[in-house]
């Protein structure tokens, strides 16, 4: 199974700071990596699919970098609603597997 | 507009059974493989199985393999999970999610399904 490792677990930051969130394959997956938010008690939103691709209707301010074994999801100026915990995927091979989460709080 | 609505959750006794249904609509079911996934309380999110646009190819985590069974019916636009010999840590709050190049582009909110005695 690919094993997907995500930093940090948490971090704390303030309303427009540039906020970067790791992802590490266990083994290469080239470009089949997907990123979501995900908010208490709702549904989880697809964010970039396929390492870089931005979803429709997800703001640009969202962004996603890498291939390989290791990527990045970028928010570029953080916005009260990005408040979340952040999840990576890889879609490359069976079985299906997510990264840990990255929670990001306000500062 | 997409929707994906889950139902069947609740409390259940260890060693008994349950079956998740998920209700889709606004878009053509039969063109799309479904899958579910969980989150355990405090947990992150985990792929638990999917299933083919028609049904004909099925695929589990090693987790719950033997255990849990995914099936569909596209003459009703759902989606179902049943679940066999529950075991504690299957408590988890399980949503059904739409596949798009194998990633998940429309999700339902979930049903919780706690495992207690």
């Amino acid at each position: 199974d690919i094993q997907m490792t995500q930093s940090p677990s948490s971090l704390s930051a303030s309303v427009g700071d540039r906020v970067t969130i790791t992802c590490r394959a266990s083994q290469t997956i080239r470009t089949y990596l997907n990123w979501y938010q995900h908010k208490p008690g709702k549904a989880p939103n697809l964010l970039i699919y396929a390492a870089s691709t931005l979803q429709s209707g997800v703001p640009s301010r969202f962004s996603g970098s890498g291939s390989g074994t290791d990527f990045t999801l970028t928010i570029s100026s953080l916005r009260p609603e990005d408040f979340a915990t952040y999840y990576c995927q890889q879609s490359h091979s069976n079985p299906l597997t997510f990264g840990g989460g990255t929670k990001v709080e306000i500062k | 507009q997409v929707q994906l609505v889950e139902s069947g959750g609740g409390v259940v006794q260890p060693g008994r059974s349950l079956r998740l249904s998920c209700a889709a609509s606004g878009f053509t079911f039969s063109s799309y493989g479904m899958h579910w996934v969980r989150q355990a309380p405090g947990k992150g999110l985990e792929w638990v199985a999917g299933i083919w646009f028609d049904g004909s190819n099925k695929y589990y985590a090693d987790s719950v393999k033997g255990r849990f069974t995914i099936s569909r019916d596209n003459s009703k636009n759902t989606l179902y999970l049943q679940i066999n010999s529950l075991r504690a840590e299957d408590t988890s709050v399980y949503h059904c999610a739409r596949e798009v190049r194998r990633d998940f582009d429309y999700w339902g909110q979930g049903t919780l399904v706690t495992v207690s005695s």
